[in-house]
């Protein structure tokens, strides 16, 4: 079974627009974690943000921020303000921690381009 | 800012050529992982290594694939046989325990084309 899910395969926005990617996932361990990372087309892996099961609140970094809602499983990256150099593949990923399986498992990506 | 590391950027080799992949965690790290990423196509894991042997390996890490520590700094993967299904950007990564919090970082990755 899938334990991230993505469904938006790409989507537009408009500059210093917001944009919401979606992130669902499904876990039985009580102790995870959820990450974001984007991909320019350049290749690398950058890491944007992390949100525990445990946090309180909703993690934020400068124009990043997630929406966490555990009762429904789901962790959207909120991006605003976009800029041309948002433009990049999103991915989702989660760590579960009470097995000391410390892998992470990735969704399959949202492709985001910024438009001026 | 302390980064993962990894050599070569991009590398052609022929069909059923070893090829080594190599990668400098980060220094203070303990955990390091493998994962590719087919063009096109979602992350996948490969491996993951800590305490000097294999945590936990994915069924795409059969015998063709092998990890390393040679040294306090290097880790490498090895494809001993390489088939036109391993092209892919491969992924190092690192993360200083397996605490929750703690990130794992990426290497720039490793392109390899088998011809």
């Amino acid at each position: 079974a899938q334990k991230i899910t993505q469904t938006q395969p790409g989507m537009f926005v408009q500059e210093k627009e917001a944009v919401t990617l979606d992130c669902t996932y499904d876990t039985s361990d009580p102790s995870y974690g959820l990450f974001w990372y984007k991909q320019p087309s350049s290749g690398e892996m950058i890491f944007l943000i992390y949100q525990g099961s445990y946090d309180q609140q909703n993690a934020t970094e400068g124009r990043y921020s997630l929406n966490f809602q555990k009762a429904r499983k789901s962790a959207n990256l909120v991006i605003s303000a976009s800029q041309l150099g948002d433009s990049a593949m999103y991915f989702c990923a989660m760590r579960e921690y009470s097995s000391n399986d410390y892998k992470l498992s990735f969704g399959a990506g949202t492709t985001v381009t910024v438009r001026a | 800012e302390p980064e993962v590391t990894q050599t070569p950027s991009h590398q052609v080799t022929q069909m059923g050529q070893e090829v080594i992949l190599r990668c400098v965690p980060i220094s203070n790290h303990l955990y390091f992982y493998w994962y590719r990423q087919i063009l096109g196509q979602k992350v996948e894991f490969l491996v993951s290594f800590y305490n000097n042997e294999i945590s936990e390996k994915s069924e795409i890490f059969d015998d063709q694939f092998s990890v390393e520590r040679p040294d306090g700094s290097n880790f490498t993967l090895k494809i001993r046989s390489t088939k036109l299904e391993d092209s892919a950007m491969y992924f190092c990564a690192s993360s200083d325990d397996g605490r929750s919090g703690n990130t794992i970082y990426f290497g720039e990755g490793s392109w390899l084309t088998v011809v």
